[in-house]
């Protein structure tokens, strides 16, 4: 069975102020998949990345970046320089690759970000 | 544009009462999800179709059917059997298959539903 823990509740910041986001996962697989989803406050889920167990190069997308450490089996999302439109609850997000349970997440509880002006 | 339409928005449920959530995809994707999320959790699985007529459960499916009559549509229903329904309803969809099931679920604005 896998499991994915964010154990930061809510985080507060002021805004431009940098906030890192922790995600850490247990899985017996050695092939797997996190994900980080945004849930604005709107409702619906959307994705932003992916990162297969294979490749752990930290990756940045804008003010975005994302750092897979096997070792410690974390993946935590770092937001540089926050703006109020990065409120939100982001999840951290988790799918092995084979067995019976391909193509299923297993969820986080989630991180409440609000950014204030 | 393509996407995951769920409707509707908000519904309420009386004692009793089955009640169906709607789904519908237009991306052409295999594979259909339902999750529940409740305040301050994360999404948990409900059902899951990876082809048409075909649908497993997964970790809640306990008080809820579902079908999969078409690729496009996976209905959700709430029967009076699961007593606990007020939640924050997800559908999603992908493509995934044993070499690829790194591909992101597409995820609708979802579903809230209310006891009366």
């Amino acid at each position: 069975a896998q499991k994915v823990t964010q154990a930061q509740t809510e985080i507060s910041v002021v805004e431009k102020e940098d906030v890192t986001l922790d995600c850490v996962y247990e899985t017996r697989d050695t092939t797997y998949y996190l994900f980080w989803y945004k849930q604005p406050p709107s409702g619906e889920l959307v994705f932003l990345i992916r990162r297969n167990s294979f490749d752990e190069q930290n990756e940045i997308s804008g003010r975005y970046s994302w750092n897979f450490q096997k070792s410690t089996s974390s993946f935590n999302f770092t937001i540089t320089a926050s703006q109020v439109v990065d409120s939100a609850v982001y999840f951290c997000a988790l799918i092995n690759a084979g067995g019976t349970s391909y193509g299923k997440l297993t969820f986080g509880q989630g991180t409440i970000l609000t950014v204030h002006p | 544009d393509g996407g995951i339409t769920q409707s509707p928005k908000y519904l309420f449920r009386k004692e009793g009462q089955n009640v169906t959530l709607s789904c519908e995809q237009n991306l052409n994707h295999d594979a259909m999800y339902w999750y529940r999320q409740d305040p301050g959790q994360g999404l948990r699985l409900i059902y899951y179709s990876q082809i048409v007529n075909d649908f497993q459960k997964g970790d809640i499916a306990e008080g809820y059917s579902v079908s999969r009559e078409k690729k496009e549509s996976f209905p959700l229903t709430v029967t009076s059997a699961q007593k606990n329904p007020t939640a924050f309803y997800h559908c999603a969809s992908s493509n995934p298959t044993r070499l690829i099931s790194n591909q992101p679920q597409h995820f609708g604005d979802g579903t809230r539903l209310s006891i009366l």
